[in-house]
């Protein structure tokens, strides 16, 4: 099926670290999501993107919808042992299909 | 606020089985969406649902098939269940179809289907 290319794939970082995450396709998508995911449970959504170079922040994540409105990047400040878990792209297709094609998922993984 | 409920959260199934999950979404959501996830392949859409109407399918065999009914509520049905179709089945629900990307979806925490 069709994927985003998401890296990287895993990360092991320090508590207090900053992480970075992105999410590129050669397709033009109109909307970015950004979900996060913990064991066991369905993603949960931390930011949504609608306008080309937008930058929105969510208390320590901070997420940017590319210029070219072909990738988009996921930063967490300050990471903490509970920002384990998988943190998966979506973009929308601005197709008759309209649905989102999700990332293959960055798991993170924090050391305290 | 309740959110997304699938049913049940674990299933194991034999080997040409068939498979039926539920998926109850938030109070006033009107589109589900089904997806399948594995460690291999991520997440793959499988279908969207809207008014009673299939209105997206994604590219999966005949054997998965849905519905949904008039209160919302959904269902999927997978039929001649084969060992590839162990997976975390996921339901999303929005408001209105067409209009996910202005909220994006609410996931449910899924069924984990095992196929043995």
């Amino acid at each position: 099926g069709q994927q985003l290319n998401q890296s990287p794939q895993s990360m092991f970082i320090q508590e207090g670290e900053d992480v970075s995450m992105n999410c590129t396709s050669s397709s033009i998508f109109n909307t970015w999501l950004w979900y996060k995911q913990d064991p066991g449970e369905g993603p949960v959504l931390l930011i949504a993107l609608y306008k080309a170079g937008e930058l929105t922040s969510n208390g320590r994540l901070t997420a940017q919808f590319g210029i070219t409105r072909k990738d988009s990047f996921l930063n967490i400040s300050a990471s903490i042992p509970s920002d384990v878990g998988i943190y998966f792209c979506a973009g929308h297709v601005a197709s008759g299909t309209y649905k989102y094609i999700f990332g293959t998922g960055t798991r993170l993984k924090v050391l305290a | 606020k309740a959110g997304v409920t699938q049913t049940p959260r674990y299933l194991i199934k034999t080997r040409g089985q068939q498979v039926t999950l539920s998926c109850s979404p938030i109070s006033g959501h009107r589109s589900v969406s089904w997806y399948q996830q594995t460690p291999g392949q991520g997440l793959q859409f499988l279908f969207e649902y809207f008014s009673e109407t299939q209105r997206n399918k994604g590219n999966f065999p005949g054997r998965f098939s849905g519905r949904q009914f008039s209160n919302s509520r959904s269902e999927m049905n997978v039929s001649t269940l084969e060992l590839g179709d162990s997976a975390l089945y996921l339901c999303a629900s929005s408001r209105n179809f067409l209009r996910e990307w202005v909220d994006g979806y609410t996931f449910g925490s899924g069924t984990r289907l095992t196929v043995v």
